[in-house]
């Protein structure tokens, strides 16, 4: 299984723009790249997806490198709410396996 | 909201007896998931299942068995629960890799 490495820890101020970012160095040509945030006590919750080309959703943007061996996920501007541990992970089209790893737990200071 | 129920919600068991997790959908989805997540920790798969009667390991499979003999039921099985599986149980579902996964609210299971 491709795996991605991220930062354990991020912080930011309300009302400014997070860049979490995302290494994935051995990303396979068919893997999809999905974000995943989890608010305390809940379940995960989905963000954005994509393949090649950056994408935007009404949550966040998803930047991808040209090599796509790593993206990184864009809040445009940060609220309390979005405090949560941010996951990004690699699903390819075969297995379809939805293996997380450890996260990146975000602050968001008032 | 998509259609993905967990039950029970929550569980409290003795060692050495055998308790079974339903996961319900009703999305018609192909794949479905259980996790466990342990205070601190990140999600780690337990089973996985890619259509009626296929299911597969994840990372952490020993002491579970699964089973989906239609497409909306994925039930995780501890044969013996022990204290160590103590934990919050996760399902989830997914049509495909371009998709987005939907989770469920959790089990949360004590082995005491």
């Amino acid at each position: 299984d491709a795996k991605t490495t991220q930062p354990n820890s991020m912080e930011s101020n309300e009302e400014e723009p997070v860049h979490l970012p995302c290494n994935h160095s051995t990303i396979s040509g068919t893997d999809y790249i999905h974000w995943y945030r989890q608010l305390p006590s809940q379940g995960p919750e989905y963000v954005i997806h994509g393949l090649t080309s950056n994408v935007n959703n009404r949550m966040a943007s998803l930047a991808i490198a040209e090599d796509r061996k790593s993206s990184t996920l864009i809040l445009h501007r940060a609220t309390l709410r979005d405090a949560a541990v941010y996951y990004c992970i690699l699903i390819d089209q075969g297995a379809q396996k939805l293996v997380f790893g450890q996260g990146t737990r975000l602050t968001i200071n008032p | 909201d998509a259609g993905i129920t967990q039950s029970p919600r929550h569980k409290v068991t003795e060692t050495g007896t055998p308790v079974t997790l339903r996961c319900h959908q009703t999305e018609n989805h192909r794949y479905m998931y259980w996790y466990r997540q342990d205070p601190g920790h990140g999600l780690r798969l337990i089973h996985y299942s890619y259509g009626v009667k296929d299911t597969d390991k994840g990372e952490v499979s020993d002491g579970y068995s699964v089973s989906r003999s239609k497409t909306e039921d994925f039930l995780l099985t501890l044969e013996s629960a022990t204290s160590s599986q103590t934990s919050v149980y996760f399902c989830a579902i997914m049509q495909r890799s371009n998709t987005e996964a939907f989770f469920g609210q959790g089990t949360r299971l004590t082995v005491v």
